[in-house]
């Protein structure tokens, strides 16, 4: 079982559509937890952390589920801008390295 | 411009051949991470130091690759040998390493180093 899975997509979504995307992790010991976003031959920049009680950026949403091992991803009224891929990063235990998903692709369309 | 840069930003080698990156990290990060990225996957982590100490070496890093951060600042990536299979994409990235989850652990990436092997 990989450590960070994500469903790879693509999403094919109309501009203004609500998308979601979801994350499983497999260490119960993980302490953090971000998405990133990644631009096509680009580098990740990071998007939001992710806390316990859930967070809110704008039209993005993140929830984090710790008792089934859960992350969530919520964009509302997406735009042509928001198409990227979302990577799922968690890191370990003891909160030293960060183990990404391999990305959920977006593709917002007119 | 105070965030990761790395260099050189493309690296075109022929089999067999040393190279070495170099990435300086945010200045006030105390730790740096290397990963790599291919075509369709998300970065695998390769190693990351705490000030210069380096605390973990991932099993994808062979005994061709060797980093090093001498000062606690800038770090250097040399792959020994290169085979066509190192092609990727070499990221670095830094993030605080102290203080409270997750801000210690909001890592910000370099622009990378574009590796391709032939």
């Amino acid at each position: 079982r990989k450590e960070v899975e994500q469903d790879p997509g693509p999403f094919n979504v109309p501009e203004g559509a609500t998308v979601a995307f979801n994350c499983t992790y497999s260490n119960s010991a993980s302490q953090s937890f971000f998405w990133y976003r990644q631009d096509c031959r680009k580098e990740p920049k990071l998007l939001m952390s992710v806390y316990s009680s859930g967070n809110e950026d704008g039209r993005f949403t993140a929830q984090l589920n710790r008792a089934s091992q859960y992350i969530s991803l919520l964009i509302r009224d997406s735009k042509l801008s928001d198409s990227a891929t979302y990577l799922c990063v968690v890191n370990d235990g003891t909160a030293s390295k960060l183990t990404f998903g391999t990305g959920t692709r977006l593709q917002v369309t007119l | 411009d105070t965030g990761v840069s790395q260099d050189p930003r493309h690296k075109i080698t022929k089999r067999g051949q040393n190279v070495t990156f170099r990435c300086d990290p945010i200045s006030e990060h105390n730790r740096l991470y290397w990963y790599r990225q291919t075509l369709g996957q998300g970065p695998e982590f390769l190693t990351y130091f705490q000030n210069e100490a380096q605390l973990e070496k991932s099993r994808l890093l062979s005994d061709r690759f060797s980093a090093e951060r001498p000062k606690g600042s800038f770090s250097t990536l040399e792959i020994q040998r290169t085979e066509q299979g190192d092609s990727a994409m070499y990221l670095c990235a830094s993030s605080f390493g102290l203080g409270r989850p997750p801000r210690n652990t909001e890592a910000f990436f370099g622009q990378g180093t574009r590796l391709t092997v032939v």
